[in-house]
């Protein structure tokens, strides 16, 4: 089964600050890779995925980048932050065709 | 763009009543999951469902998926406490690899 890491935990930054977060994964190989983000008390809004090393979609565009450097690595970066980008950050894997989407734990970022 | 809306958006209900939750997408699904988020947690996959007036059901849940493969409900029989959390549906639409989240429905329940 997969297991997804993501860390931190929790993040606090100002704004105007840059930000990476990483996300690896374990128990697959070339996995489908997706970024999240989640307001307080909102919906998932699908920000990047990946189906290979190199090969980034961007659903909505802002200030935010994703990279894949390796099979199993996807990373979240920004060069300054907007108070706008406070939210919890999701990575998932899975979701080929008709497989699930397997969760990280998530990273809380609040930009001040 | 794909949408997938979620209706209600909050439900309060007592514990040992029913619940039920609908997702509607905009354009035709190859397929619709649902997912589990308990407060704080992350999401957790609970079933997919894949053909066109489908129903599965796992203990007290039951899901369908329309004829049209455009919508898709869950009912949850006689809520428990454990049931508490937001329930999402996630479509795909033929060939592509990403999945759009309904808006999500947050169940309470209360003792």
């Amino acid at each position: 089964s997969q297991t997804i890491h993501q860390w931190p935990a929790t993040l606090v930054q100002p704004v105007g600050s840059p930000l990476s977060l990483e996300c690896t994964v374990e128990g697959t190989s070339n996995p489908n890779l997706y970024w999240y983000r989640q307001a307080a008390g909102r919906g998932l809004q699908l920000l990047f995925y990946s189906v290979g090393i190199g090969q980034i979609s961007s659903e909505v565009p802002q200030n935010l980048s994703a990279s894949r450097p390796q099979d199993r690595q996807f990373i979240l970066s920004s060069k300054k932050l907007l108070l706008s980008d406070s939210g919890f950050y999701l990575c998932a894997a899975g979701g080929y065709l008709n497989s699930p989407l397997h969760f990280g734990n998530g990273t809380r970022l609040t930009v001040t | 763009g794909q949408q997938v809306m979620q209706i209600p958006q909050y439900q309060h209900v007592q514990e040992g009543e029913d619940f039920t939750t609908y997702c509607n997408s905009s354009t035709t699904l190859s397929n619709i999951q649902w997912y589990k988020q308990r407060p704080g947690g992350h999401p957790v996959f609970l079933i997919q469902l894949v053909k066109s007036g489908e129903v599965k059901k796992q203990k007290r849940l039951t899901f369908q998926f329309g004829e049209a493969k455009k919508n898709s409900s869950l009912h949850i029989t006689a809520t428990q406490t454990t049931d508490v959390g937001t329930y999402f549906c996630a479509g795909r639409t033929s060939g592509a690899n990403n999945l759009f989240f309904g808006t999500g429905t947050r169940l309470t329940v209360i003792p």
